[in-house]
Order: C-alpha cells, then structure tokens, then sequence
C-alpha cells in the first residue's frame, strides 16, 4: 500500500518570503499523481496543484511550484511571496494511476501546519 | 457553477443515534468519494461510486456505516447506531473519473457524537 509523509507538523515563514514544505512517499508503481491541498480554518479542502509522475517538468500554478524528484519519491511545495491568506494546513496527496479497485482514492499525509507572520 | 454541496455543516447527536449526511456532486461529475478527518487518523477514504456504482468500501470502519448513490446527484452517508468516536468531519468529494482526475472536495460536515 502506498504511504504519504509529511515531517513537518508545522512551519512559519515571514510574509513575503519563501517557504518549501517537504512530502516523501512510498510506492512501487511508475505511473500516479500527486497533489497538494490546502485547508484553511474554514476546513475547505482547496486543491493548489497537481503533478503527474510521467512529465519530468515540475508543475507551476502562480506563486506555487513543486520539486519532484522521482527516483527520491519527494515532492515539496514552495510558495514564494508568502502571503497572509497562505496560512493553512498543506496536505500532500497521493493516487494511482489506472482503474484497479482502489485506485481512485487519495492518500493523505498529516499535513503541515503553515504560519504566516506579518 | 457550485462546487460539492454538503449538508448538514454541522450535527450533533447523541449516541446511539442515527446520522445521515447528505452529498450533491458537481454537476457532470461521475465520481464520488467519502472521507473522513480526525486527529488521529488524519484522512482517509471511506467509500468511492463510479456511475452510481460502489467501487471500493473497504475504509468503511464497520457495519454501522452506510452509504447509497441512488442517482448521479445524489449520495448518503449513514451511522446507525452513532457512537462517539465517530465524531469527525465528514467530507464528499466528486470528480470525472479519467486517468487524470482532480478531486473537487465540498466543505465537509462536522459530527459531533455526545
């Protein structure tokens, strides 16, 4: 079964900067997706960007960008210009690729508490 | 277009209860997913529909959970007899079921079992 970790219980950054939020897994397939969400006090689970294992570009979205690095099963988040409305729990999220049963399903790791100092 | 409707936002019940908690996909969305959050276990699946259909159930924790998709708009989720530890939030989440799908969650239902 796949695994998702996340050593990081929680993090701080000053506004404006930059932070990386760090995710390992374990897994034996060659082909999966992986994600990061984002929940906020308010406890909606917001997806912040996807990366699928077969393209070799780190996926991008605004101030967001992830490092993958396939052959170490790390995936980590960086959010640069840290803003006031970043803080939140990060989620890093796992799922297969194919129709198997159970393939579909996410698995979560225990998420980063992110911090936000003005 | 909305997003995942959920209902209640909130429930508290007293143990021994019945809980139902109800989920609307987005629309056009083939896929429906059932998670639960707590402290301890972090999240994790329950059950997932394809076509209405169950797919997987095996996080469903034991006999006291349901859960139906009687049509494409439309699922439940219920505890009979609720128990204390089921308090969590209760999230559904839709998608269309592709190698590529993106989970899209609704605000999640948060139980509280007394």
């Amino acid at each position: 079964a796949q695994t998702v970790t996340q050593s990081q219980p929680e993090m701080s950054v000053q506004e404006a900067e930059t932070v990386t939020l760090s995710c390992t897994y374990d897994t034996s397939e060659s082909d999966y997706y992986l994600f990061w969400y984002k929940q906020p006090p308010s406890r909606q689970m917001i997806l912040v960007i996807r990366q699928e294992a077969y393209k070799q570009q780190n996926a991008t979205e605004n101030r967001f960008s992830v490092n993958f690095q396939k052959a170490a099963k790390s995936f980590s988040l960086k959010i640069s210009d840290s803003q006031l409305g970043d803080a939140a729990m990060y989620f890093c999220a796992y799922r297969s690729s194919g129709w198997g049963q159970g393939a579909q399903k996410l698995v979560f790791g225990q998420g980063t508490r992110l911090t936000i100092n003005p | 277009d909305a997003g995942v409707i959920q209902s209640p936002r909130h429930e508290v019940t007293e143990m021994g209860q019945e809980v139902t908690l109800r989920c609307k996909p987005i629309s056009g969305h083939n896929s429906l997913f059932w998670y639960r959050q707590t402290m301890m276990r972090g999240l994790e699946l329950l059950i997932y529909f394809n076509n209405n259909v169950p797919i997987d159930d095996s996080g469903m924790p034991e006999d006291r959970f349901s859960a139906k998709m009687p049509n494409a708009s439309f699922s439940t989720l219920k505890i009979q007899p609720s128990e204390p530890r089921d308090s969590a939030v209760y999230f559904c989440a839709s998608s269309w079921a592709s190698l590529a799908d993106t989970q899209y969650f609704g605000p999640g239902t948060r139980l509280t079992v007394l």
